[in-house]
């Protein structure tokens, strides 16, 4: 089983408001992404998680919050967020971040769009 | 820094042919993996074809293989057969980041015409 889950698939939110996004994995990949894609562009990484701890932060505003619950859980927390900030969200996982093997399985995506 | 270079944006195929895309990367390691990934209008990405830089064999995947020139940092993608279902952006990928995360290609756009 080669699946990435993701919630919701599509999200419409205001400025002001909080929301989550949610990844799931049950294949005991211990790394686990957050990538942003804009129309037509390759992903853009966001955050690496490896064993649960935070590993790469491509300096990414603080308006997005990731959090890694449990090495099968992944969520992005969203606050105040922009227009700009439209786009695909994509989680993937890995067996873990060595740089080496480093394939990656996708979840189908969020689609946010922020009014 | 490693790059990797994807050349044609876009490109066409009519159905049941053969179409080649192009990806060159520039690494100092001697030892790593490469990927080509193939995201439909559907969206999700979907692992189409890896490649061990030690092996000196081409990877094959039904449809899909791959010609890779070790030498030349060359890792090109054929599709045999070409069938509708193969329109998408196709990315090549490799872990070059700085702490072996992948960098990705461009991307080129492949249309499969009936």
């Amino acid at each position: 089983d080669t699946e990435v889950t993701q919630t919701p698939k599509h999200l419409v939110m205001g400025m002001t408001n909080k929301k989550s996004l949610k990844c799931e994995q049950h294949m005991g990949h211990r790394a686990m992404y957050w990538y942003k894609q804009k129309a037509k562009k390759p992903p853009e990484l966001m955050f690496v998680y490896s064993y649960e701890k935070l590993s790469i932060n491509e300096s990414v505003p603080s308006r997005f919050s990731p959090e890694c619950p449990n090495s099968s859980l992944l969520n992005l927390h969203l606050h105040a967020l922009q227009p700009e900030d439209s786009a695909l969200y994509l989680c993937a996982s890995s067996q873990a971040l060595t740089g080496f093997d480093e394939t990656q399985y996708f979840g189908p995506g969020t689609r946010l769009l922020v009014l | 820094a490693q790059t990797v270079t994807q050349s044609q944006p876009e490109m066409s195929v009519q159905e049941a042919e053969t179409v080649t895309l192009s990806c060159t990367y520039d690494t100092s390691e001697n030892n790593y993996y490469l990927f080509w990934y193939k995201q439909p209008p559907s969206r999700q990405m979907i692992l189409v074809i890896r490649q061990e830089a030690y092996k000196q064999q081409n990877a094959t995947e039904n449809r899909f293989s791959v010609n890779f020139q070790k030498a030349a940092k060359s890792f090109s993608l054929k599709i045999s057969d070409s069938q509708l279902g193969d329109t998408a952006m196709y990315f090549c990928a490799f872990p070059g980041g700085s702490q072996g995360n992948l960098i990705f290609g461009k991307g080129t756009k492949l249309s499969v015409k009936p």
